[in-house]
């Protein structure tokens, strides 16, 4: 079976310091891998993807993601957080025999403080 | 990337009642797809729309209760029959950019039932 895991519910952060949100998975062979944010009453927003390639992704608003295989981690990252950034991110992965589905992660809400 | 329109946004509905949710998509696409996300909860698949055949419903999920149309490229609805309480969630529809890109979602719908 394929999932991921986000194992905070929630990560606080001053404004102007680098923040992670973790994600690790569990998807036999190569990954396809997603980072999503939804802001407060919006649908998801796709924010990066791991295919291939270099394990450093970068993706929208300033945001990338790491790709670790040895530790089955995808992790969020961005060197300067802000107020902004507050949001719920979800981890995703996507079915290698199904590409219709996806399995999201339990959502992580990131608080960025002023 | 496509752009996604969800009607309504949000609702509040009496128990018993069905509510249909629309979405219209700015481009053909073969496959929509219908998500639930249940307070304080991550996203769950409830069914592939494709054009020109019947829907494939999630395990948990079954037409009665979430019939799905789908009359062309661009559009689909989804409608939630016979609410009760348990049915107050946020509907997403997605549609599916590929392999690269994975899912674009609307904006959600937010339902309350009472």
């Amino acid at each position: 079976a394929q999932s991921v895991a986000q194992p905070e519910d929630q990560v606080n952060v001053a404004e102007g310091n680098p923040l992670t949100v973790k994600c690790t998975y569990s998807v036999s062979g190569n990954p396809y891998l997603f980072w999503y944010v939804q802001y407060p009453n919006r649908g998801l927003q796709f924010l990066l993807k791991y295919i291939t390639g270099d394990n450093l992704v970068k993706g929208s608003y300033g945001f990338e993601a790491e790709f670790n295989k040895s530790q089955t981690s995808f992790h969020l990252k961005k060197p300067s957080a802000l107020v902004s950034d507050s949001a719920l991110y979800f981890c995703a992965v996507r079915d290698k025999k199904n590409f219709n589905k996806f399995y999201f992660g339990s959502g992580t809400k990131l608080n960025v403080k002023p | 990337s496509a752009v996604i329109s969800q009607k309504p946004s949000r609702d509040i509905c009496q128990r018993g009642t069905s509510l249909t949710i629309q979405c219209q998509v700015d481009s053909q696409v073969t496959m929509m797809f219908w998500y639930r996300q249940q307070p304080g909860q991550s996203l769950t698949l409830i069914a592939t729309a494709n054009q020109g055949s019947e829907a494939t419903y999630e395990s948990g999920f079954v037409i009665d209760k979430f019939p799905i149309s789908r009359p062309n490229l661009t559009f689909s609805t989804l409608t939630v029959s016979n609410m009760s309480p348990e049915d107050s969630s946020i509907y997403l529809c997605s549609v599916d950019l590929g392999q690269i890109y994975g899912y674009t979602f609307g904006s959600g719908t937010r339902l309350t039932v009472v």
